[in-house]
């Protein structure tokens, strides 16, 4: 069965400084992988997306996030965090099998931002 | 294009009480999911609707929650009875094709 880590319970960052959340996965074949941001009392935000081809993916609010399958991991990085960027950071990995897709979440990193 | 539309957002119960939520998806969208959200963890999935048929329910606990999707559209999440330990968000989300799901804000139960 597939999983997810997320080493970080939190992580303290100061307004501009760069930012990298990491994630570690579990999956037999090549999996979809995605990063999803939730901010207090809100549902989900898609992040961004992994499914095939370039292994760097560019995603909303000037996130990215880079596959390397040696690893296991879909770290997601951002070059200068906004306090608005404080919020709870999901990575999650799907499967698809023969139209049963599934998500499965890992534990979230919380991101606070200092000024 | 209007977004998954849940309600209630808050519900506060007490413990053997029966609740229900509504997820409203977005149009066209086949795929339904219900979340668990207990506090400081990921969301993990309860059910799954392909349409009004359930694709995966093994993490549903049936002798307490139920969930319909009639006619492949609109869906309820039922508990009965409530259990202390069911205080958590309740998320709805839906796809359209693939794992590119879009959620809905939730609705967050407090079971006293």
């Amino acid at each position: 069965a597939q999983s997810v880590t997320q080493p970080d319970i939190h992580i303290t960052v100061s307004e501009g400084a760069s930012l990298e959340l990491r994630c570690n996965y579990s999956y037999g074949a090549t999996p979809y992988l995605f990063w999803y941001v939730q901010s207090p009392g809100q549902g989900l935000q898609l992040l961004l997306k992994y499914f095939s081809g370039d292994t760097l993916v560019q995603g909303i609010k000037g996130f990215e996030a880079e596959f390397k399958r040696s690893q296991s991991s879909f770290n997601l990085r951002k070059p200068s965090v906004h306090w608005s960027d404080a919020a709870e950071y999901f990575c999650a990995v799907g499967i698809s099998n023969f139209g049963n897709e599934k998500l499965t979440f890992g534990t979230g990193t919380r991101l606070t931002i200092i000024p | 294009e209007a977004g998954v539309a849940q309600s209630p957002r808050y519900k506060i119960i007490e413990k053997r009480q029966s609740v229900a939520f509504w997820c409203n998806p977005i149009s066209g969208h086949a795929t339904l999911y219900w979340y668990q959200q207990i506090l400081g963890q990921g969301p993990k999935l309860l059910i799954q609707f392909q349409n009004n048929g359930v694709v995966d329910d093994s993490q549903l606990p049936k002798d307490r929650f139920s969930a319909e999707r009639l006619k492949g559209v609109d869906s309820t999440l039922k508990i009965q009875p409530a259990k202390l330990e069911d205080s958590a968000v309740y998320l709805c989300a839906t796809s359209e094709r693939g794992l590119e799901a879009f959620f809905g804000q939730g609705t967050r139960l407090t079971v006293v």
